[in-house]
């Protein structure tokens, strides 16, 4: 384990399921990050969260919806999604702008919508 | 606009070769630069964590360098090994606080 954990690993959901995704960390660190990996594409960010408060949304659909009940959780709700969000999410934790803190993530979850 | 390229995109060796992977990065505003490897399907587990003020770091086979200045760094694998197979990411620390990927070098070392 990384000390980032990310569950489910996959999820397949209809566009009109409703599902969330769940990462959890150990690490002691105050900053949680959502992460989208497309095939062919650079890593996008998605959202971050310092000690449970949204910091930066990155002009993403509201069918995603993020939740950080406190500092070692945060979870990613889904709703009516598209095919074109089939991807790679992946959840990080580090230290809000803390640079000698570098970045830890989790094992991802591979979404794919059918 | 913080932009990263890592060359080459993709990389196939034969086994026991040493190897440099280029990063290079358009703003020199930077905390700190992270080399990750990446498995097929997986996440990222990170290499190497450079801060702004350091010009390198060594992990074992793995040595990275960094000339801010310039914006770039290197990765070098020494005696390239099979299980060393996985796509390598760049990524910078920017001050913002948004860490900034690379599309990353996809490598393959064969027996």
């Amino acid at each position: 384990e990384t000390g980032v954990t990310q569950t489910p690993r996959h999820l397949v959901m209809g566009m009109t399921n409703k599902k969330s995704l769940k990462c959890e960390q150990h690490l002691g660190h105050n900053a949680m990050y959502w992460y989208k990996q497309s095939a062919k594409k650079p890593l996008e960010l998605m959202f971050v969260y310092s000690l449970e408060e949204r910091v930066e949304n990155n002009s993403v659909p509201s069918r995603f919806s993020p939740e950080c009940p406190n500092s070692s959780h945060l979870f990613l709700h889904l709703h009516t999604l598209q095919p074109e969000d089939s991807a790679l999410y992946l959840c990080a934790s580090s230290h809000y702008r803390v640079g000698d803190y570098g970045y830890t993530f989790g094992s991802g979850t591979r979404l794919t919508v059918v | 606009k913080q932009e990263v390229t890592q060359i080459p995109a993709a990389l196939s060796v034969p086994e026991g070769e040493n190897l440099v992977l280029n990063c290079s990065f358009t703003d020199s505003a930077i905390y700190n630069l992270q080399w990750f490897r990446q498995d097929p399907g997986k996440g990222l587990t990170s290499l190497l964590l450079i801060q702004s003020s350091q010009r390198e770091q060594t992990s074992g086979r793995l040595n990275a360098s960094l000339d801010k200045s310039s914006g770039r760094s290197t990765l070098y694998i020494a005696a390239s090994q099979p299980g060393d197979s996985a796509t390598y990411l760049c990524a910078v620390r920017p001050n913002t606080d948004k860490l900034i990927f690379g599309t990353g070098t996809r490598l393959q070392v064969f027996p």
